[in-house]
């Protein structure tokens, strides 16, 4: 079946711009996550949803990061007034209710803010 | 507030000898432990998790890890390595309270030398 899909797979973001990541779970996931990589280093938490409400986002860097998930199906992360320090690649990954945990990873976004 | 520390930013393993990455968690109770591997421009992928069954779990790919609580680690390992087994490779800790976010540890690179 089909997996996690997220859209763009780049990005490239002038400083002071506003950028909209979408991710797609897998089919019947009600648990969605998103992650920030910097470059070399491991992914870092950024928010949390089950179903359509935002459980946890303090992950989020600053007030400039927003996420939402209306419908309880695809999730958009938005990123406003662009900063450098904002260029990582975005991971988005879902998680069946009572699949022991595992999370299941999209192919991520890589954001370049120039 | 749990934590991961892989030993080892970098491996470099000739093709066919024994790989070994090394992880150890810090959490106040035995948590979910997670490998995980990303090759180049790719999101992450599942190889093996722990969920306490059995201490010796197997994962894809050849893959094995061994839940150690007295020393607090969870180290992976494969017998004999491939070139398509160069990738990075993240440990990953999460609680048993429901869908929560993964803590990964910073990755070990993987080279295998031909």
């Amino acid at each position: 079946g089909a997996g996690v899909s997220q859209s763009p797979r780049y990005k490239v973001a002038k400083r002071g711009q506003d950028v909209a990541l979408r991710c797609d779970p897998i089919s019947g996931h009600v648990s969605l996550f998103w992650y920030q990589q910097a470059l070399g280093q491991g992914p870092e938490f950024l928010t949390y949803f089950q179903n359509e409400a935002q459980l946890d986002k303090s992950g989020l860097p600053s007030d400039r990061f927003f996420a939402e998930r209306p419908e309880g199906s695809v999730s958009t992360l938005k990123i406003q007034r662009t900063q450098q320090e904002d260029s990582a690649v975005y991971l988005c990954a879902s998680s069946a209710r009572t699949s022991a945990k595992t999370q299941y990873f999209g192919p991520g976004t890589r954001l370049l803010v120039l | 507030a749990q934590s991961v520390t892989q030993l080892g930013s970098h491996v470099s393993v000739s093709e066919g000898a024994l790989v070994l990455l090394r992880c150890n968690y810090s959490s106040s109770v035995p948590p979910y432990l997670f490998w995980y591997v990303q090759y180049p421009n790719q999101g992450l992928q599942l190889l093996l998790k722990y969920t306490s069954a059995a201490t010796l779990v197997k994962g894809i790919n050849g893959f094995e890890a061994e839940f150690k609580k007295s020393e607090t680690s969870f180290h992976l390992t494969k017998p004999s390595a491939h070139m398509s087994d160069a990738a990075e490779y993240f440990c990953a800790v999460s609680d048993r309270s429901g869908n929560t976010p993964l803590v990964f540890g910073k990755g070990t690179r993987l080279s295998v030398i031909a």
